[in-house]
């Protein structure tokens, strides 16, 4: 399958600061990005879906003034979490969604970016 | 709209004897359905997954699922647990291709020696 990294992999912020999770799509053209939030001992929750090009479709309850998503390429996706709040830490997984070789869709997730707030 | 109910929030088995997590799903289309599973502090990775091929899926690690439109159901199993079998598995759908993958809540696999 195809790879998708995240960078960076953890990253400790302090309350107020801003921090800018990188999603990347090595080998695969993602014409759709999915970023999720973990929670401990919880499971996925999608935060929103980003089309390349276009701005994101948040989902009910995330606040897209707070997590902001930009989809600019077919490789590259960021997601900044502006005025990080301890409620904020967790676990973000992006996934890279698009064309398969063989004419289908294919979904692709990233390691994950662990994120603490203090 | 699209959910998944994965039965049992945990399930212990011995090392050696079988394992069954169950899952069902609800969808209004031709869903596309996967097992996932996360170790503790770790991303994802793929077991398997259906998309209305055989119904009978094989994956990794001696896993298979069995797609049953008629139950609504997608339960994972596996002939013999072994220790490192222990984690988080997770039941997804997808109802179409380029939408998000739902999650269900997960079931917490425990292997004992």
């Amino acid at each position: 399958g195809a790879v998708v990294s995240q960078h960076p992999s953890w990253v400790i912020c302090k309350s107020g600061t801003s921090v800018k999770i990188e999603c990347r799509s090595l080998d695969f053209q993602a014409t759709t990005m999915f970023w999720y939030r973990q929670f401990p001992k919880q499971s996925l929750m999608l935060m929103a879906t980003s089309n390349e090009g276009s701005k994101a479709t948040y989902e009910q309850g995330v606040e897209k003034d707070k997590f902001l998503i930009n989809h600019a390429s077919l490789t590259l996706s960021t997601l900044t979490v502006t005025s990080a709040h301890p409620e904020d830490s967790s676990f973000y997984i992006c996934s890279a969604g698009g064309a398969s070789g063989r004419g289908g869709y294919e979904q692709y997730f990233g390691p994950g970016t662990r994120l603490t707030v203090t | 709209a699209q959910s998944v109910t994965q039965l049992d929030s945990h399930v212990s088995v011995s090392e050696g004897t079988p394992v069954l997590l169950r899952c069902n799903y609800s969808s209004s289309y031709s869903p596309s359905l996967f097992w996932y599973v996360q170790h503790p502090n770790k991303g994802l990775q793929l077991l398997l997954k259906y998309t209305s091929a055989a119904t009978l899926v094989k994956g990794i690690n001696g896993f298979e699922a069995e797609f049953k439109k008629s139950e609504t159901s997608f339960h994972l199993t596996k002939p013999s647990a072994h220790m490192s079998d222990a984690a988080e598995y997770f039941c997804v759908v997808s109802d179409r291709a380029g939408t998000a993958l739902i999650f269900g809540k997960g079931t917490t696999l425990s292997v004992s020696s």
